[in-house]
């Protein structure tokens, strides 16, 4: 079963504008992680956050939590045509424990940047 | 250069046949995982290895087996028993032991195709 799952499953918006996608999870969590995926490519970690963090910055990115309605989003901010790829949610599922690694991966939001 | 490597990119399976994919990391962590992703979808795990000669199934393990021989090395075999074989395979690789346990570094992926 899909621990993670992504809304909107495809995301079409011009250069310049922002991306928010959201991911919604059904049990308790230590962290959960985004994960972006270009076309038939490996997946790159974008940024983690804890089940103790409310909101985390990197660059473009911004990452909200909310753990009492088990939901996260991405924004991508002032997005750009290489932004242009899948990007995926994943979560640990082991709360106040160690998952020992193992991830559950959501079903992606395709996010394509038009020039 | 540190990192993690899949090959073949390509592979095509026939009939009744064991297919073998490979996956090495020299980022010396100490899990590895296999995944798989079907078109449009998230990923899926097949199996995972937390530690040299030992590993553990994961949600979808039926019609594949794997070994852990050395800390660098976590081959999938795709067996005949796989009665839907054909999909993209990402392996990936995380340090359990540091601060940065939950992270996962993924390989580039090898797509089976069945003639």
């Amino acid at each position: 079963s899909q621990q993670g799952e992504e809304d909107p499953q495809a995301l079409s918006i011009q250069e310049g504008e922002n991306a928010t996608m959201n991911c919604s999870y059904k049990t308790s969590i230590n962290n959960l992680q985004w994960y972006r995926q270009n076309s038939g490519r490996g997946l790159v970690h974008l940024i983690l956050i804890r089940s103790n963090e409310r909101e985390k910055h990197s660059g473009r990115l911004r990452v909200t939590l909310d753990t009492s309605k088990k939901s996260s989003s991405l924004l991508i901010t002032a997005s750009r045509a290489a932004d242009t790829a899948s990007y995926f949610c994943a979560t640990d599922g082991y709360a106040g424990g160690t998952s020992y690694g193992k991830l559950t991966f959501g079903q992606g939001t395709i996010l394509t940047v038009h020039p | 250069d540190g990192g993690i490597t899949q090959s073949p990119k390509y592979l095509f399976r026939k009939e009744g046949q064991n297919v073998t994919l490979s996956c090495e990391q020299n980022l010396n962590h100490d899990a590895m995982y296999w995944y798989r992703q079907d078109p449009g979808q998230g990923l899926r795990l097949i199996y995972y290895s937390q530690i040299v000669n030992d590993f553990q199934k994961g949600d979808i393990a039926e019609g594949y087996s794997v070994s852990r021989e050395k800390k660098e090395s976590f081959p999938l075999t795709v067996t005949s028993a796989q009665k839907n074989p054909t999909a993209f395979y990402l392996c990936a690789s995380s340090a359990l032991r540091t601060g940065d346990q939950e992270t996962q570094y993924f390989g580039p992926g090898t797509r089976l195709l069945v003639l």
